[in-house]
């Protein structure tokens, strides 16, 4: 079956222009997370829905980071007014279940590669 | 606050050699422990997942090792190949999940 998918692969935006990034979750999936990963750094976690309820946006950076996850299938990140420190690699993964991905395995998507200039 | 040290940063070692990466977190209120590797470009493929009340598990090759009182896990990998070449990140799961920043790994052929 198709694994988890985002898009766009790669952005490039100028300072100050809003980006949104896609993710389609596995079929089905009840948990999907969204991460920001810098380069030669681990994944840090931003935000958690559980079907479409957004259960957990503690690790959203700044107010200017928004996500959604309306019918509980597909997420859109988006990033107002994008800053240079927002380049990275935006990773998404979902888990069958409802627990946060601890118990069970999460699947990534190959990540959204962010270049702000 | 969890913290996760992987050690070492990176690694090359000649292929066919057996190698172990090292895991160590600070707060053992942990469920599981996750290893995944991360190919250049790409996103993350699980390759262990070793439950709180499990020492180790196995998957062909590699085989991962959780000690949770002391903080630490181990990923043993037999008879090292180019293909195994890639980023390792080590995740011990409590109430929140926490990755580790990776040991960079690379076989030489």
């Amino acid at each position: 079956g198709a694994g988890v998918s985002q898009s766009p692969r790669y952005k490039v935006a100028k300072r100050g222009q809003d980006v949104a990034l896609r993710c389609d979750p596995i079929s089905g999936h009840v948990s999907l997370f969204w991460y920001q990963q810098a380069l030669g750094q681990g994944p840090e976690f931003l935000t958690y829905f559980q079907n479409e309820a957004q259960l957990d946006k503690s690790g959203l950076p700044s107010d200017r980071f928004f996500a959604e996850r309306p019918e509980g299938s597909v997420s859109t990140l988006k990033i107002q007014r994008t800053q240079q420190e927002d380049s990275a690699v935006y990773l998404c993964a979902s888990s069958a279940l409802g627990k946060r991905g601890i118990t069970d395995t999460q699947y990534f998507g190959p990540g959204t590669r962010l270049t702000v200039l | 606050k969890q913290e996760v040290t992987q050690i070492p940063a990176a690694l090359s070692v000649p292929e066919g050699e057996n190698l172990v990466l090292n895991c160590s977190f600070t707060d053992s209120a942990i469920y599981n422990l996750q290893w995944f590797r991360q190919d250049p470009g790409k996103g993350l493929t699980s390759l262990l997942l070793i439950q709180s009340s499990q020492r180790e598990q196995t998957s062909g090759r590699l085989n991962a090792s959780l000690d949770k009182s002391s903080g630490r896990s181990t990923l043993y990998i037999a008879a090292s190949q180019p293909g195994d070449s890639a980023t390792y990140l080590c995740v011990p799961k409590g109430d929140k999940i926490i990755f580790g920043k990776g040991t960079r790994l690379h076989i030489l052929p």
